[in-house]
């Protein structure tokens, strides 16, 4: 059974990275079967997808956070990760990691993510 | 940017009955269209994909229909554990897209 958790710290100062890891089990993010994905969800509001990353290097980020999002992986530790630059208040969420290119499943559980000095 | 409207915002209805949540694409999506369920505290669980495909574990109970730019979810005989937000999304195009859901809620 595929498992998917985030990690990462739940305060963050405004104008700083946020950096958040997806660890997974069950299977492998360099088997190339599957893309991998990040999701952020502002507390009480709806889904917005940030973007996603497949094994061989393929990217795509939403252009309104382009500039400012990396998706990365570390196959050795079956992860991947997230960095979200220069932010402010408005990227306060919850912030989801899930398996899949155009629906997702399995989700991981998700991180809330506040940005607060 | 595709934009993807659901309605009702809210839909109250008794155990038991059925229920049809509506979604709408800006232009049409072809049938790369999902639906998932959200309960308080929790992530998001697929339900539907293609339109009209069940995720693995999902009940018979849930059925999903359309294609282009007019969606139907449809829960028939509410349960307890149905009561919830449901989001419909799009792939067909990037970036991808979801509704601003609808809430589910108990008569």
């Amino acid at each position: 059974q595929v498992h998917l958790q985030e990690s990462g710290p739940g305060l963050v100062r405004p104008s700083q990275t946020l950096s958040l890891t997806c660890t997974v089990s069950g299977d492998s993010i360099n088997s190339g079967e599957f893309y991998w994905t990040w999701i952020r969800q502002p507390p009480g509001k709806g889904l917005e997808w940030i973007g996603y990353i497949h094994y061989s290097g393929s990217t795509y980020y939403i252009p309104s956070l382009k500039s400012r999002v990396s998706i990365s992986m570390d196959t050795s530790k079956n992860q991947l990760s997230l960095k979200l630059r220069s932010i402010t208040a408005a990227d306060t969420a919850f912030y989801y990691c899930a398996r899949g290119g155009g629906w997702f499943d399995p989700w991981g559980q998700g991180t809330l993510v506040t940005v607060s000095s | 940017e595709i934009v993807m409207t659901q309605s009702p915002a809210t839909l109250s209805v008794s155990p038991g009955e059925r229920a049809t949540l509506s979604c709408r694409a800006s232009q049409g999506v072809s049938r790369n269209l999902a639906w998932y369920q959200q309960k308080a505290g929790q992530a998001p669980r697929l339900l539907i994909y293609g339109a009209s495909a069940r995720a693995i574990g999902i009940p018979a109970t849930f059925s999903g229909s359309g294609s282009g730019t007019e969606f139907t979810l449809t829960i028939s005989s509410l349960q307890s554990e149905d009561f919830a937000v449901y989001y419909c999304q799009q792939y067909n195009n990037w970036p991808y897209t979801f509704g601003q859901g609808t809430k589910l809620e108990i008569k």
